[in-house]
């Protein structure tokens, strides 16, 4: 079964509005969890890296206002893309690193999201 | 700038054939290597990790050379059901985090 869930899977929104992603880890404490943005046709893109109880740190090139990131727990991170805007329908994923029962330290990945932004 | 090259492919091979698929990477200070799977519009999955003396796993085979930096994934007696996009991914050796080629696509036909 999945170990990170992601939701929602799909969201359809209007220009201006904020979507919110929420990314949760189950049955491990994720010391460190990364959102990604994939546009089609092009490869995965590193937007930051969050760990619990701390500031994310954003990749060059990402607006850390718009792209509102909180990890305030070790199973929960969230992205809040405000003002949305049709340049920033994508698929949002991410990741969480962590301790997983009899396999160690691992990279899970949420089943992403798909923003599209009228 | 820290990069991982893949061709993009598509590559179209019919079942049973053996495909090949290349990547090479920038950053010398790369310690770990993986190939994963991607399925359109779905999250990426970890096919493999690559050791440097080179792992199999069932019909899978990943080879690593560092000091051409350099990472291969061979796929014997593909099945249809290896039509996907294959993701050359390294670690960026400073931090730890991933960088994720933009993958290969194969299709393999009946």
């Amino acid at each position: 079964g999945a170990v990170v869930s992601q939701h929602p899977s799909r969201v359809i929104c209007k220009s201006g509005t904020s979507v919110k992603i929420e990314c949760r880890s189950l049955d491990f404490q994720a010391t460190t969890m990364f959102w990604y943005r994939q546009f089609p046709k092009k490869s995965l893109m590193l937007m930051a890296t969050s760990n619990e109880g701390s500031k994310a740190t954003y990749e060059q090139g990402v607006e850390k206002d718009k792209f509102l990131i909180n990890h305030a727990s070790l199973t929960l991170s969230t992205l809040t893309v405000t003002s949305a805007h049709p340049e920033d329908s994508s698929f949002y994923i991410c990741s969480a690193r962590g301790h997983l029962r009899g396999k160690g330290e691992k990279l899970f990945f949420g089943s992403g999201t798909q923003l599209s932004v009228l | 700038r820290k990069e991982v090259e893949q061709d993009p492919g598509p590559f179209n091979v019919p079942e049973g054939a053996t495909v090949a698929f290349n990547c090479t990477y920038s950053n010398s200070a790369s310690q770990s290597f993986f190939w994963y799977r991607q399925d359109c519009r779905k999250e990426p999955k970890l096919l493999m990790s690559v050791y440097s003396s080179g792992n199999e796993d069932g019909r899978f085979t990943a080879q690593l050379n560092r000091a051409s930096q350099y990472i291969s994934l061979l796929i014997r007696d593909s099945k249809l059901s290896d039509s996907a996009t294959y993701l050359c991914v390294v670690n960026d050796g400073s931090q730890g985090n991933l960088i994720f080629g933009k993958g290969t696509k194969l299709s393999v036909k009946p």
